[in-house]
């Protein structure tokens, strides 16, 4: 099946700083790239549909200067959390689709990353 | 809009049991239904889906039919065993291509 990468992860950082999380599809080319966010115990909450070579689509609620995406490649899209906090620490999935498979309509999600900020 | 309303956790049962979950949604259209399973520290994995009414999904012992008169996708499995200790998400997806999830099942399952 369709394999997605998240590298790292996990991250420690200091408050003030920013983080870049990536998310590859290694075995298939995904036009869109979604990112998540999970707290504790909770759901996913969906932050971005990221879109290869346009601008990300960011769901009601989360600041996209704070969560920078660039969906660069047809196999690569990075999450860059910017002047991070305490607050940001969560647990950040993506997923992917592939557009080619019999099964388009199916998320291949990473393995996540888990953010915390000191 | 879109919902996915899951059976509250968590959920106990002793190995070789038999599983539940219930799962109902919302949606316009004709959404497919999603079962995913995440084990703790990981990140999601599908364990089944259906596309259309009728249709059930099956893997791992795990099966779910597509009921579109209830509106439900439940998931069943006749005997659990340790292993199948993790969260279950029901989900669905429209043609919009995104998903929305239910809030998660805790399945611990005891030897």
């Amino acid at each position: 099946g369709a394999v997605v990468s998240q590298h790292p992860s996990r991250v420690i950082c200091k408050s003030g700083t920013s983080v870049k999380i990536e998310c590859r599809s290694l075995d298939f080319q995904a036009t869109t790239m979604f990112w998540y966010r999970q707290f504790p115990k909770q759901s996913l909450m969906l932050m971005a549909t990221s879109n290869e070579g346009s601008k990300a689509t960011y769901e009601q609620g989360v600041e996209k200067d704070k969560f920078l995406i660039n969906h660069a490649s047809l196999t690569l899209s990075t999450l860059t959390v910017t002047s991070a906090h305490p607050e940001d620490s969560s647990f950040y999935i993506c997923s992917a689709r592939d557009p080619d498979s019999y099964f388009a309509d199916t998320q291949y999600f990473g393995p996540g990353t888990r953010l915390t900020v000191l | 809009g879109n919902s996915v309303t899951q059976m509250e956790g968590p959920v106990t049962l002793s190995e070789e049991a038999f599983l539940t979950i219930n799962c109902t949604y919302t949606a316009t259209g004709y959404p497919s239904l999603f079962w995913y399973v995440q084990y703790p520290g990981e990140g999601l994995q599908l364990l089944l889906k259906a596309t259309k009414a009728d249709d059930k999904g099956s893997n791992k012992g795990f099966e779910a039919t597509y009921r579109k008169e209830t509106t439900s996708f439940h998931l069943e499995k006749g005997s659990v065993q340790v292993s199948d200790s993790a969260v279950y998400f029901c989900a669905l997806n429209t043609n919009a291509g995104k998903s929305t999830f239910g809030d998660g099942t805790t399945l611990t399952v005891k030897p």
